[in-house]
């Protein structure tokens, strides 16, 4: 298995812009997770599906992300308006279980917001 | 809220000498602790984990204690080598009514010296 795959990798972009951030999970994973981090904040989760519902996106910043997961290989985290705060690095996970399994975090996407 | 404290945020030692990273927990229901070592710029990867319903773990030169009664676990790793040099981030999951949560703690970063 290739593993957890983001793209794009790096991601430049002015303020006000959209951003998309791709990501697909390991194949039989049924949990997918989106964190986000940062030096202040550490690794923060964002949102996390199950069987490609959302069960939990307290971690959602404000109403300028949503992320989708339209089917089981494929998630995205949208920003609309990206700002300079959201600059950070950020990865998708999935897990076969969580609880007792741990996740397997793909390489990132780093974002940087000017 | 609940949280995971990690401690120290920091940890320097020679090449050959052991280290260990402390977490404390505050979710008595937290059953799964997994630990994760994320090299500069890379994603975390899981290097151990512990379940609820046992003391120790250990894999080569990695081990992992429980003290469920006062909430807290740590990591040991003996004969330090420089490749061992990343931040180490111990995490605690709990599976409750509105579904699964794992927290995180901050990170320490060790230093191994040559």
């Amino acid at each position: 298995d290739a593993g957890v795959i983001q793209s794009p990798r790096h991601e430049v972009t002015e303020m006000g812009q959209e951003v998309t951030l791709r990501c697909k999970p390991i194949s039989g994973h049924d949990y997918l997770f989106w964190y986000r981090q940062t030096m202040m904040r550490g690794l923060e989760l964002l949102i996390y599906f199950n069987n490609n519902v959302p069960i939990d996106d307290s971690g959602m910043p404000e109403d300028r992300f949503s992320a989708k997961m339209p089917n089981a290989s494929f998630s995205t985290l949208k920003i609309q308006p990206s700002e300079p705060r959201d600059s950070a690095v950020y990865f998708c996970a999935s897990s076969l279980q969580p609880a007792d399994y741990g996740y397997t975090f793909g390489s990132g996407t780093r974002l940087t917001v000017v | 809220g609940e949280n995971v404290e990690q401690h120290p945020s920091t940890l320097s030692v020679q090449e050959g000498d052991s280290a260990v990273i402390k977490c404390t927990y505050s979710d008595s229901a937290s059953n799964y602790f997994p630990w994760y070592k994320q090299e500069l710029g890379k994603r975390p990867q899981l290097i151990i984990d512990i379940r609820s319903n046992v003391g120790e773990k250990k894999d080569q030169r990695i081990a992992v204690t429980l003290n469920k009664t006062a909430k807290h676990f740590s990591l040991h790793i003996t004969e330090t080598q420089p490749e061992d040099s990343a931040v180490y981030f111990c995490a605690a999951s709990a599976i409750n009514t509105g579904g699964f949560k794992t927290i995180f703690g901050a990170g320490t970063r060790l230093f191994v010296k040559a």
